[in-house]
């Protein structure tokens, strides 16, 4: 069974430049977390999707970030336009939906530097 | 509020044995999860307690004690790989929230 795969894994970008990450969750997993991870700090979600409808973005800043889940499989996150403090590791978790699901998956991370 | 404390760093001998805390004051409560994460890795999944006592996995035990809003991650058998971040998270009932703790940096020396 494949893993969560996420693209890329590394960005570098200026500040004030728009960035997007793209994610891919094990098949058959209905619910998609995208989380943020500073160093030496656990994650943090930004917003939670079961299958396409988006059921917790409370902590997604949405003046600059936007995220998608079209056909309740791939999601893509954006940042436009990135700022300084952006710099972190963008993770991607996928888990069945239910109260069953105990375990996450998480995918690689994006590691993001913004200059 | 929502506030999960673990220490920041623990360091033991290969071999030993070393105790992870992690304590929890959270609105709600559905389950508490401990995660493993090497650096520049994704965490992956160690153990999952949602009702009261000591859940074994080879080398690996979590306990849960919910009435005093604590677990503790056992790790036996020390191995040199067992250098990592493990982090522990709560999951909140209503939202299915995960909320992580900063996660504890343990260093296993030879």
């Amino acid at each position: 069974e494949a893993g969560v795969v996420q693209s890329p894994r590394y960005k570098i970008i200026e500040k004030k430049q728009p960035v997007a990450f793209w994610c891919n969750p094990i098949s058959g997993h209905n619910t998609l977390y995208w989380y943020l991870q500073n160093l030496g700090q656990g994650p943090e979600l930004l917003i939670r999707y079961e299958n396409e409808e988006a059921v917790d973005d409370s902590q997604l800043p949405k003046d600059r970030f936007s995220a998608e889940r079209l056909k309740g499989v791939d999601s893509t996150l954006k940042i436009q336009p990135a700022e300084l403090g952006d710099s972190a590791v963008y993770l991607c978790a996928s888990s069945r939906t239910g109260t069953g699901a105990n375990e996450q998956f998480f995918g690689p991370g994006t590691r993001l530097t913004v200059l | 509020g929502q506030n999960i404390d673990q220490p920041t760093e623990m360091t033991a001998t290969e071999g030993a044995i070393v105790q992870i805390n992690c304590t929890y004051q959270t609105s709600g409560f559905n389950g508490l999860f401990w995660y493993q994460q090497h650096a520049g890795e994704a965490p992956t999944f160690l153990s999952y307690n949602v009702l009261d006592g000591l859940e074994e996995k080879g080398r690996f035990s979590s306990f849960l004690s919910r009435s005093k809003g604590y677990s503790y991650l056992l790790l036996k058998e020390l191995q040199m790989k067992d250098s990592a971040s493990y982090l522990c998270a709560v999951r909140d009932p209503g939202t299915y929230k995960y909320i992580f703790g900063t996660g504890t940096r343990l260093k296993v020396l030879a």
